[in-house]
């Protein structure tokens, strides 16, 4: 089937705005990773689903972001009250098991203006 | 928190001749994955590295895992236009993977 599918490519908002990221992994796939990639970066971390629950959210910088995964498929990453600092390639990764290799989508470009 | 540190940061080589990036961490990995980034795209898994001492091969690829599973490398032989991008290594530990800064390797025809 398909690969990891991410939505919306690119998103260009206005500071002070609310955001959603999609993701859909690939078809049974329990494992579902968000990382944030800045230019010339690695990919880091932000929160880890196994099922429909956030196993790990460690990551997440604070609490204007949220996510979730209600069905233990899709997955949205919600930004409140963006700010400028939060531009970045936003990735999303399924596995088929929590330590497997990881399928990434093609990435949310997230512009902050 | 887990740090995973990678270098070089850059690598410029002429085809042909050999690339090796380095991986380390601070505490014992459970497993280590690289991936290759090309420009613009995301990141593509390479391979997975699970016991102490471990080397795989892939053509001109070979991966290394230390004795003490706390680095890695990669290295390419005879290096070709096709191996440009960055080259991450992914350490899994508690429940996550950590990625490295990448190695990004330019290769001169």
């Amino acid at each position: 089937g398909a690969g990891v599918s991410q939505t919306p490519s690119n998103k260009v908002t206005e500071k002070g705005k609310y955001v959603e990221l999609r993701c859909d992994p690939i078809s049974g796939h329990t494992a579902l990773y968000w990382y944030r990639q800045s230019l010339g970066q690695g990919p880091e971390f932000l929160i880890y689903f196994q099922g429909t629950g956030a196993a790990d959210d460690s990551g997440l910088p604070n609490d204007r972001f949220f996510a979730v995964r209600p069905e233990g498929s899709v997955s949205t990453l919600k930004i409140q009250r963006t700010e400028r600092g939060d531009s970045a390639v936003y990735l999303c990764a399924s596995s088929l098991f929590p330590s497997g290799e990881l399928f990434f989508g093609e990435g949310s470009r997230l512009t902050v203006l | 928190g887990q740090q995973v540190m990678q270098i070089p940061q850059y690598q410029h080589v002429q085809e042909g001749e050999d690339f090796t990036t380095y991986c380390n961490s601070s505490t014992t990995l459970s497993n280590i994955q690289w991936y290759k980034q090309r420009p613009g795209g995301h990141p593509v898994f390479l391979i997975q590295l699970v016991k102490s001492g471990e080397v795989k091969k892939q053509k001109r690829l070979t991966f290394q895992f230390g004795e003490a599973k706390k680095n890695s490398s990669l290295h390419i032989t005879a290096t070709q236009t096709t191996d440009v991008g960055t080259y991450f290594c992914a350490a899994y530990n508690f429940n996550k993977f950590y990625f490295g800064s990448g190695t990004k390797l330019n290769v001169k025809p």
